[in-house]
């Protein structure tokens, strides 16, 4: 059964905690990306990566980092420098091989900083 | 960087009215793609639109691309209580990688 996971659905943090949310794909593709959703918001992209021990900033990059490691696994961690870390966090995988490749999304983790 | 403005906001329908989303950018666009999110899931692709004046159906949703470029709508017509949800643009921005840019969405909600 192909498609992306993300762990845990839910999850609660103290402030001053670093948290790592997991997101994995078994579609072969090879980007891989990191959005956040406010309440009644769009998406906003964090972080994405195009190949295996890469990756590039997005809008609101501060407060998080990445890993590449494998071309199935991107997690996110959020830092204790995020300063508002309280959102829906969505990984998403796509293609490289058309100009133009739609975004497949995972279910997501809501995150809630207690 | 490149955005999209999409209106309205939110929609309140009756069920079995139409419904219509639009995106507008102020700079020429390469392509546009339309996704739905249910409340509490997770963006669905719905399509891409790559061609100036394109129209594509898909059952009782019609995408258009405008004649510029510059423009997109979602229209559905005669709505169900299934077509709940978030409709959002999105546009791929140059510079590689296939980052998309979205829009703010327009929540559909409909009554019976």
């Amino acid at each position: 059964d192909g498609g992306i996971t993300q762990s845990p659905k839910y999850l609660f943090r103290k402030e001053g905690q670093n948290v790592t949310l997991s997101c994995e794909q078994n579609l072969n593709h090879d980007a891989m990306y990191w959005y956040r959703q406010d309440p009644g918001q769009g998406l906003r992209l964090i972080y994405y990566s195009q190949i295996v021990n890469d990756f590039q900033k997005g809008d609101i990059a501060e407060g998080y980092s990445v890993s590449r490691e494998k071309k199935e696994s991107f997690p996110l961690t959020v830092t204790s420098a995020q300063k508002n870390p309280t959102a829906f966090y969505l990984c998403a995988s796509g293609g490289l091989t058309r100009p133009y490749n739609e975004q497949f999304f995972g279910p997501g983790t809501r995150l809630t900083v207690l | 960087g490149q955005q999209v403005m999409q209106i309205p906001q939110y929609q309140h329908v009756q069920e079995g009215e139409d419904f219509t989303t639009y995106c507008n950018s102020s700079t020429t666009l390469s392509n546009i793609q339309w996704y739905k999110q249910r409340p509490g899931g997770h963006p669905v692709f719905l399509i891409q639109l790559v061609k100036s004046g394109e129209v594509k159906k898909q059952k009782r949703l019609t995408f258009q691309f405008g004649e510029a470029k510059k423009n997109s709508s979602l229209h559905i017509t005669a709505t169900q209580t299934t077509d709940v949800g978030t409709y959002f643009c999105a546009i791929i921005l140059t510079g590689g990688g296939n980052k998309l840019t979205f829009g703010t969405g327009t929540q559909l909600k409909v009554e019976l």
